[in-house]
C-alpha cells in the first residue's frame, strides 16, 4: 500500500522568498510517479509538477521544482520567488507505474500563506 | 479545450433525499475518477472507470453510493438516501491512458446535507 505524508499543516513565507513544502512517501513499488497539485481558495485542483522515480533529473516547471531524494523517499516541492497568488493548499500525490492501478493517493496537504 | 465539467457546483439537500452529481470528462480521456474531499479524511478515491467500465469501487462508502458511466462523455455519482455525513466536496477527474498522465480535475460539487 502507498502512503503519502505531509507533515506541515501550515507554512508562511514572505513574498519573493523561496519556500519548501515537504512530502515523504512509503511504497513497495519499484517504479512510481509523484505529483504535486495546488488548490486555491476557489477549490479547483491545479496540477503543478510530476517526477518519475527513475527520471534522471529532478523535475522543474517554471518557479516550481521538485527536490527528489529517492533514498530518503522524499519529494519536496520548492517554490522560488513566492507570489501572493501562491497562497493555497498544496497536495503531494503518488501512483504506482507498474501495476494496474491508476488512481492517485494524496497526502493531507500543506496550507501555504504568502505574506506581503 | 474544455476541461472536466461538473454540475451542480453547489447542492444543498435534506437528509434522506436523493442526490445526483454529474461529470463530463475531457474528450479523449480513457479514465474517470470520483474523489471526495473532507477536512477529516482529505482526498479519498471513491471509484474510477476505464473506458466506461468500473475498475475499482473499493472506496465507495456504502450501498447508498452508486456511480455509472453510460458513455465516454458522462458519469453520475448518486447518493440515496443522503445523510449529513455525506457533506463534502466531490471531485470528478479524468486522464489519458499513460501511467505518467496527470489527472485533470473538475471544479467540484460542494454538497451540504442538512
Amino acid at each position: 500500500a502507498q502512503k503519502i505524508t505531509q507533515t506541515q499543516p501550515g507554512m508562511f513565507v514572505q513574498e519573493k522568498e523561496a519556500v519548501t513544502l515537504d512530502c515523504t512517501y512509503d511504497t513497495s513499488d519499484p517504479s512510481y510517479g509523484l505529483f504535486w497539485y495546488k488548490q486555491p481558495s476557489s477549490g479547483e485542483m491545479i496540477f503543478l509538477i510530476y517526477q518519475g522515480s527513475y527520471d534522471q533529473q529532478n523535475a522543474t516547471e517554471g518557479r516550481y521544482s521538485l527536490n527528489f531524494q529517492k533514498a530518503r523517499k522524499s519529494a519536496n516541492l520548492v517554490i522560488s520567488a513566492s507570489q501572493l497568488g501562491d497562497s493555497a493548499m498544496y497536495f503531494c500525490a503518488m501512483r504506482d507505474l507498474l501495476g494496474s492501478a491508476r488512481q492517485l493517493t494524496f497526502g493531507s496537504g500543506t496550507q501555504l500563506t504568502v505574506l506581503p | 479545450d474544455a476541461g472536466v465539467i461538473q454540475s451542480p457546483r453547489h447542492e444543498v439537500t435534506e437528509m434522506g433525499q436523493e442526490v445526483t452529481l454529474r461529470c463530463k470528462p475531457i474528450s479523449g480521456h480513457d479514465y474517470l475518477f470520483w474523489y471526495r474531499q473532507t477536512m477529516m479524511r482529505g482526498l479519498e478515491l471513491l471509484i474510477y472507470f476505464n473506458n466506461n467500465v468500473p475498475i475499482d469501487d473499493s472506496g465507495m462508502p456504502e450501498d447508498r453510493f452508486s456511480a455509472k458511466m453510460p458513455n465516454a462523455s458522462f458519469s453520475t455519482l448518486k447518493i440515496q438516501p443522503s445523510e449529513p455525513r455525506d457533506s463534502a466536496v466531490y471531485f470528478c477527474a479524468s486522464s489519458r491512458q499513460g501511467k505518467r498522465e496527470k489527472l485533470f480535475f473538475g471544479s467540484g460539487t460542494q454538497l451540504s446535507v442538512l
